[in-house]
């Protein structure tokens, strides 16, 4: 089955730095992957929408120039914290579509950032 | 606007069954699909519906009906495995995003 690798599983880092955080699928091509963001006891929102060759999609109320998506490769997308804060801390996950929707789409195993 | 509705908790016993609903108001359908979340992991894909009718998957099973905006899971022979947060999500756009219910809580109880 697909399988989605990202890292770091967790990650601290002081206020007014940045975070990079990797997703790679890793038997299959994404030319689309999907970053969300959870926090505690909630649900996972969409941030952003990551094509690779072009520009991220972001949703409303995501800044762009914060959270930054690369998705240079048909395996690889980033997501970059920029300038983090302490409310930037939460569970950051990244998914991709394998070759079938029967088979739903697979997560990474998400980042917990926590910024000091 | 966009929501998916489903209950914040469920308790049950080992053995038992449990039905989880979620109705949904979305822009965009391109099908149902469900996601177990234990506590600190990442969502794992469990069932997905583009069509009217019910999906079967060991003891688990999904169902939709896109007349009525509604599905819902069937978790069947309960183990305490199974505690976990279980979401129903919509396939909104044609590029795939998904749209996420708030989760339900189910507890097992022995």
């Amino acid at each position: 089955g697909a399988v989605v690798s990202q890292h770091p599983s967790r990650v601290i880092c002081k206020s007014g730095t940045s975070v990079k955080i990797e997703c790679r699928s890793l038997d299959f091509q994404a030319t689309t992957m999907f970053w969300y963001r959870q926090f505690p006891k909630q649900s996972l929102m969409l941030m952003a929408t990551s094509n690779e060759g072009s520009k991220a999609t972001y949703e409303q109320g995501v800044e762009k120039d914060k959270f930054l998506i690369n998705h240079a490769s048909l395996t690889l997308s980033t997501l970059t914290v920029t300038s983090a804060h302490p409310e930037d801390s939460s569970f950051y996950i990244c998914s991709a579509r394998g070759d079938s929707l029967r088979y739903g789409y697979t997560f990474g195993s998400g980042t917990r950032l926590t910024v000091v | 606007g966009q929501s998916l509705e489903q209950p914040s908790e469920v308790t049950a016993v080992e053995g038992a069954i449990v039905q989880i609903n979620c109705t949904y108001q979305t822009s965009g359908f391109y099908g149902l699909s469900w996601y177990q979340q234990h506590d600190g992991g990442a969502p794992t894909f469990l069932s997905y519906n583009a069509l009217d009718g019910l999906e079967e998957t060991g003891r688990f099973s999904s169902f939709l009906s896109r007349s009525d905006s509604y599905g819902y899971l069937l978790l069947q022979e309960l183990q305490m495995k199974d505690s976990a947060s279980y979401f129903c999500a919509v396939r909104e756009g044609s590029q795939g995003n998904l749209i996420f219910g708030k989760g339900t809580k189910l507890s097992v109880k022995p």
